[in-house]
């Protein structure tokens, strides 16, 4: 079965910096292509961005409000996947969720929850 | 981007009704489209892949259709666990964008 157990959220200060993790398992993780989504309080869902599998030179892309802010990555021996978060904004505040697709379906995890404030 | 247009925003309807969701996509994304069901403070579940694939586990009063640009769900009998926000998802480009839900109420 396939899992996705997103943690490390938690409250930080605008300008702040924040890593959190998604722990992967059920399916090959060096094999996929991982995406991060959040979604703000109240509000629908945001595609935040993507790495590809190390085969696929594991290039990233990433959302127009945090590029240049929030960078991905992979440690495939831990098939664990990381959203680093920096010069966080009040309008970061969401939960986030890792997610990926895997043949027709999309997975996706419980999420974890950013908060951004003073 | 894909720009993903769902409606209506809102619905009200009752038990045992009939209900459709449109969304509408701003080029053609096959049948690279998703829906999931959201209640509050709970992650998105999935229901249909692939445009018209049911989830397994999910009630077959859910179904979806479509291809290219215009896309349903159809919630054949309306029951109580169903009042939730639906929303669609394209995964055709790497770039995912999804609809700005529907919110689907007890009238």
């Amino acid at each position: 079965e396939v899992q996705l157990v997103e943690s490390g959220g938690d409250l930080v200060k605008p300008g702040g910096s924040l890593r959190v993790s998604c722990a992967a398992s059920g399916f090959t993780f060096s094999d996929a292509w991982m995406s991060w989504v959040r979604q703000a309080p109240g509000k629908g869902l945001e595609w935040v961005g993507r790495i590809k599998s190390k085969a696929d030179i594991g290039t990233t892309d990433y959302a127009a409000p945090v590029k240049g802010r929030f960078s991905i990555s992979r440690d495939d021996s831990k098939n664990t996947l990381y959203l680093q978060m920096n010069s966080l904004k009040s309008e970061d505040t969401a939960v986030y969720y890792c997610a990926t697709l895997l043949g027709g379906p999309v997975h996706w995890g419980q999420g974890t929850l950013v908060t951004v404030s003073s | 981007d894909v720009q993903m247009t769902q409606s209506p925003s809102t619905l009200s309807a009752s038990v045992g009704d009939r209900v459709t969701i449109t969304c509408r996509a701003s080029q053609s994304i096959s049948t690279w489209l998703a829906w999931y069901q959201q209640k509050p403070g709970k992650a998105p579940k999935l229901l249909i892949y692939k445009a018209s694939s049911l989830k397994s586990g999910v009630p077959s009063r859910f179904s979806g259709s479509g291809s290219g640009t215009e896309f349903t769900l159809t919630i054949s009998s309306l029951q109580p666990d169903d009042f939730a926000i639906y929303y669609c998802q394209q995964y055709n480009s790497y770039l995912w964008t999804f609809g700005q839900g529907t919110k689907v109420e007890i009238k």
